[in-house]
């Protein structure tokens, strides 16, 4: 059962435009973690949101956790081609099962 | 500290064979989980393992099993390979408190 939808799931743009990818879900998740992946990489864990409303900012990118703990965006300024990737969601439920997004493929053109 | 290693990271095998893929977790850490990877089906959940015991199972068949030895190693064999098989197999480590997973780099696996 997928139980995170991403969206958008394809996303191009220009260097040094600003991007949201959202991750939404009907269920509540202890935490929420954001990945990404290059194409024959592992997914490489960018951060992780534990409360209700949390912000967290990693240099360029902004991480919100929903106050429900239901849903997370990630917002991306002025985007640079290194940050070109498959972004992933991943909402864990508080006994080690992790539940994985659909995946937002985004490309920077420089 | 060393991160996930996974083994081999390619593997070319023809249809009917059997495989094994091998999965050191992060020093410390005693959970290990596996998915596969498609592009049409994203990552789906194989099975986790904690001390030694499969503690959560995804929805694949039997011919798809793991096992974790009392380093914290783990292995999964594929029995029986069949061209849809074919996908990048993860294995993740997990770090309690938050939980958090950390993925090694993958093993390609080709089934031809």
């Amino acid at each position: 059962t997928q139980l995170l939808e991403q969206s958008p799931q394809f996303l191009s743009i220009q260097e040094g435009e600003n991007l949201t990818v959202y991750c939404n879900s009907s269920s509540v998740f202890s935490s929420l973690q954001w990945y990404r992946q290059e194409p024959g990489e592992g997914p490489v864990l960018l951060v992780t949101v534990v409360t209700g409303g949390e912000v967290k900012k990693l240099k360029r990118l902004t991480f919100q956790f929903g106050d429900a703990r239901k849903d997370s965006s990630l917002h991306i300024t002025a985007a640079q081609p290194g940050d070109t990737g498959l972004y992933l969601c991943a909402g864990e439920n508080g006994g080690n099962q992790f539940y994985f997004g659909t995946g937002t493929s985004l490309t920077v053109i420089p | 500290k060393a991160g996930v290693t996974q083994t081999p990271r390619y593997l070319i095998k023809t249809r009917g064979q059997q495989v094994t893929l091998s999965c050191s977790p992060i020093s410390g850490h005693r959970s290990v989980s596996w998915y596969q990877q498609t592009p049409g089906q994203g990552l789906q959940f194989l099975f986790e393992y904690f001390s030694e015991t499969q503690r959560n199972k995804g929805n694949f068949p039997g011919r798809f099993s793991g096992r974790q030895f009392s380093n914290s190693r783990s292995e999964m064999n594929v029995s029986t390979l069949e061209l849809g098989d074919s996908a990048l197999y993860l294995c993740a480590s997990t770090r309690i408190g938050p939980n958090e997973q950390f993925f090694g780099p993958g093993t390609r696996l080709t089934v031809l």
